[in-house]
């Protein structure tokens, strides 16, 4: 079992609709962290939550909502869409804010019609 | 400008030979972190090895190594004797402020790495 757990590993959604991606880290960490992943892109930071409160909102689109009701749980509301939106989404959590690595989940594949 | 930058979309490696990836980056801060994550097809980028910017020494985990030039700004990963289970984008990264507990983490576009048998 990883440690960080994302569902669902794949979502299909029109633009719409309204759906959620979760995640829970079973590490102890006290940081979690959504990023988009984009073909061709460098992976974009939109999220990041500690000890349970957002710390850093990267200018993200108010259609993509996020929750964190407790330290090992995460989550990402979506709705209203754009096709552009379709991408890998991965999230993370890290021991502290801003300290050591990263650990990723496998990510949730979106794509959006 | 980009913090981080790959130069190489994909590379070929044949089996049990070594491979370099490149990675170059831009910072003004003294203080930093650099990392590379490998990420197979099944999505999860998975931690491989940390460099800080004080180390005197170049990191290395088993068969990874980090070849950290300072004055260039480089933080190559060597693949030593290559196996096909290591076909899979790779990504480095760069935490600014590493020792301040900021959290500026950036990401390369990565590169592409195939194993031939």
């Amino acid at each position: 079992e990883t440690g960080v757990t994302q569902t669902p590993r794949h979502l299909v959604m029109g633009m719409t609709n309204k759906k959620s991606l979760k995640c829970e880290q079973h590490l102890g960490h006290n940081a979690m962290y959504w990023y988009k992943q984009s073909a061709k892109k460098p992976l974009e930071l939109m999220f990041v939550y500690n000890f349970k409160e957002q710390t850093e909102n990267n200018s993200v689109p108010s259609r993509f909502s996020p929750e964190c009701p407790n330290s090992s749980h995460l989550f990402l509301h979506l709705h209203t869409l754009q096709p552009e939106d379709s991408a890998l989404y991965l999230c993370a959590s890290s021991r502290d804010y801003g300290g050591g690595e990263l650990f990723f989940g496998e990510g949730s594949r979106l794509t959006v019609l | 400008a980009q913090k981080i930058t790959q130069t190489q979309p994909g590379m070929f490696v044949q089996e049990k030979e070594a491979v370099t990836l490149d990675c170059t980056y831009d910072t003004s801060d003294p203080s930093y972190g650099l990392f590379w994550y490998k990420q197979p097809s099944s999505g999860e980028m998975i931690f491989l090895i940390y460099q800080g910017s004080y180390d005197q020494q170049n990191a290395t985990e088993g068969r990874y190594s980090l070849n950290f030039q300072k004055a260039r700004k480089s933080a190559n990963l060597v693949i030593s004797a290559s196996q096909l289970g290591d076909s899979a984008m790779y990504f480095c990264a760069m935490r600014e402020g590493w020792q301040t507990g900021a959290n500026n983490l950036f990401f390369g576009t990565g590169t592409r790495l195939t194993v031939i048998p």
